[in-house]
């Protein structure tokens, strides 16, 4: 089974702090996704990465930034958080096949 | 741009009584449709891909359909545990990214 960790499944940060958020997958996968989920919003895309050192921006990467320095793994970074960027985050991966696979999420509370 | 609309936002039901559950789609060519399902506070955990109008999947319960501009989520004679978010998403060709719909939640009566 694929296995796709995230470091985190609460977080709460102050405002203006820079967060580093982790996640692992198992599969070799090439691709790596982090989208975050608001009620009513569904999932957005944020970056994505198609290989080590290679990311695109998705849908709304403002205020975002990410790293992918081993092919098992793809940080996002907040780097000043805001109150708007609180969120349920999650990491997904994904091989040459479209599916897709999620970690249990990281809900993100920025007060 | 990708669009996905899911109908209803919500849905209740008792249980054994079957519905079905609808995902609108625009795409530029369509690489795949999924269909995942989402227990509050998880991740989506993936059910079924459907990459051609006419194809269907089922699993247990769940029948998934594919048209040209719509899918459908059957579930028949539901119980309980199948309360969750269904998310529907689709991947265009050339793409990486899946773009999402908004769900729909099932509450299943016993």
């Amino acid at each position: 089974d694929v296995k796709v960790t995230q470091s985190s499944r609460y977080l709460v940060k102050r405002t203006g702090e820079k967060v580093f958020l982790e996640c692992v997958q198992d599969m070799d996968h090439e691709n790596m996704f982090w989208y975050r989920q608001d009620p009513g919003l569904g999932l957005r895309l944020i970056y994505f990465s198609y290989d080590v050192k290679m990311k695109e921006k998705g849908d709304i990467p403002e205020g975002y930034s990410v790293s992918r320095e081993k092919k098992e793994r793809f940080s996002l970074i907040l780097e000043s958080a805001s109150t708007n960027q609180t969120s349920m985050y999650l990491c997904a991966s994904s091989h040459s096949l479209p599916e897709a696979f999620f970690g249990q999420g990281t809900r993100l509370t920025v007060v | 741009e990708d669009q996905v609309t899911q109908s209803p936002e919500a849905l209740r039901l008792q249980e054994g009584e079957s519905s079905s559950l609808n995902c609108s789609y625009t795409v530029s060519g369509l690489r795949g449709l999924f269909w995942y399902r989402q227990d509050p506070g998880k991740g989506p955990e993936f059910l079924f891909t459907l990459y051609s109008a006419g194809e269907e999947k089922e699993k247990e319960r769940l029948k998934a359909t594919l048209t040209k501009k719509e899918s459908f989520l059957h579930i028949t004679a539901p119980k309980p545990e199948d309360s969750a978010t269904y998310l529907c998403a689709v991947q265009a060709f050339n793409d990486y990214k899946l773009s999402f719909g908004a769900g729909t939640t099932v509450t299943v009566r016993a």
